[in-house]
């Protein structure tokens, strides 16, 4: 069975802070890997993906993401966090279903709060 | 590019009446639709699959006679919740994957706020 975690629900941050969004994946497979962003009653904005190759991507808005596959790891970082960037972020896993094709599964997603 | 819309953004109905969402892919063809279905302060629900030309494939405990899904072209999708309850009410959110695209990377639409009083 695949799962995706996001271990922190809430982050509150000061504007211009580093931060790190934490997702942690299970999977006995090779995986596919995204990030999301949601504002408020909008739907989701792909920030970044890992397919293959270079395990560090790079995204819009000057995220970031290492893919750990020792750890099964995906953390989301941004140098320096906007006010802008409050929104809810959701780690997603893409694996094969029997019978073709693949699925995806989102975690429970992070609140990322910027305060002045 | 990879630009999905959905139609209405949102919707009040009343008990019992039948509502209807659209999603279109915009400027490429999707073979495949997904519909979410996301709680308050919850993650993305999946509800069902939905492939052009063929019946969508629902998740378990979803109720596909009152999650009706057509997908009668590369660009449209439709779900009607039949017999609309106030339990219905919820935010759904669809999905197109690029044809012959296979890491299931999904483009979103905004989403429709559906509220069954």
């Amino acid at each position: 069975a695949q799962s995706v975690t996001q271990l922190d629900s809430q982050v509150p941050v000061f504007e211009e802070a580093p931060v790190e969004l934490r997702c942690n994946y299970s999977s006995s497979v090779s995986v596919y890997l995204f990030w999301y962003v949601q504002y408020p009653n909008q739907g989701l904005q792909l920030l970044l993906k890992y397919l293959s190759g270079s395990t560090l991507v790079k995204g819009i808005n000057g995220f970031e993401a290492e893919f750990n596959k020792s750890q099964t790891s995906f953390h989301l970082r941004k140098p320096s966090v906007h006010i802008s960037d409050t929104a809810e972020y959701f780690c997603a896993v893409s694996l094969p279903v029997p019978g073709g094709g693949n699925k995806l599964t989102f975690g429970t997603g992070t609140q990322l709060k910027v305060e002045l | 590019g990879a630009v999905v819309s959905q139609h209405p953004s949102r919707v009040i109905c009343k008990s019992g009446t039948s509502v209807k969402i659209e999603c279109r892919s915009l400027d490429f063809q999707a073979t495949t639709m997904f519909w979410y279905r996301q709680f308050p302060k919850k993650s993305l629900m999946l509800m069902a699959t939905s492939n052009e030309g063929s019946k969508a494939t629902y998740e378990q405990g979803v109720e596909k006679d009152k999650f009706l899904i057509n997908h009668a072209s590369l660009t449209l999708s439709t779900l009607t919740v039949t017999s609309a309850h106030p339990e219905d009410s919820s935010f759904y959110i669809c999905s197109a994957r690029l044809k012959r695209e296979k890491y299931n990377e999904q483009f979103f639409g905004p989403g429709t706020r559906l509220t069954v009083l």
